[in-house]
């Protein structure tokens, strides 16, 4: 199975400030048939299911604030989050979706506000 | 406004069965895969089950293989996981979560019902 790795664990970050939270694959997520990236983030607040706010490593789905940023390709990735606000507390996951399946997540990043 | 409905969790005892049901509505059913993540206390997401839009093509994890089910009613625009022989490990929440046919990222969520396996 795809193993995915995220880093840092938790971070805490000062309103107003930036986020960085980097996710490693184990194996190449880059379709060369159609040149993209397999790979999606999510967000899940205290008590609330995942919501997807990154698919394709770097779109944005429809309503997500432009704060939030996919990077990278291949085996790393990046979401930014930028002029961090209080709303943005929460654990980020990464997920690919290579197939075959299973489409497995990272471990979570816990953000926290500084 | 797209919604998705958990139901039929609840406690049972370790080699146990739940049929757990997802109602959806708010988009077409029949056009989408849909899919089952579980969240075990305090543990990363772990994507479970998935079943295309026409039902021709199920998908499952290996640690799931064999006891669990994924089914879908298009008329009723309902998906379901039969659960057989459930186990302490299976312990977690259980989301329905909708993708498309070969893009499985999920871009709509339910709010989760209980599982809880244990004697």
């Amino acid at each position: 199975d795809v193993v995915m790795t995220q880093s840092p664990d938790s971070l805490a970050v000062s309103l107003g400030e930036r986020a960085t939270i980097n996710c490693k694959s184990s194996r190449n997520l880059l379709y060369s048939s159609n040149n993209k990236d397999y790979l999606a983030w999510y967000q899940q607040k205290a008590g609330q299911p995942p919501k997807l706010l990154i698919y394709w490593a770097s779109t944005r789905e429809s309503g997500v604030p432009d704060r939030f940023s996919g990077s990278g390709s291949g085996t790393d990735f990046t979401l930014t989050i930028n002029n961090l606000q209080a709303e943005d507390v929460a654990v980020y996951y990464c997920q690919h979706y290579y197939f075959p399946p299973p489409f497995t997540f990272g471990q979570g990043t816990k953000l926290e506000i500084k | 406004e797209v919604q998705l409905l958990e139901s039929g969790g609840g406690l049972v005892q370790p080699g146990g069965s739940l049929r757990l049901s997802c109602v959806v509505s708010g988009f077409t059913f029949s056009n989408y895969a849909m899919n089952w993540v579980r969240q075990a206390p305090g543990k990363r997401l772990e994507w479970v089950s998935g079943i295309s839009d026409a039902s021709d093509r199920t998908y499952y994890a290996d640690s799931v293989k064999g006891r669990f089910t994924i089914s879908r009613d298009n008329l009723k625009n309902t998906v379901f996981l039969q659960m057989n022989s459930l186990r302490a490990e299976d312990t977690a929440v259980y989301y329905c979560a909708k993708s498309l046919n070969w893009e499985f990222y999920f871009d709509s969520w339910g709010q989760g019902t209980l599982v809880t396996v244990s004697s």
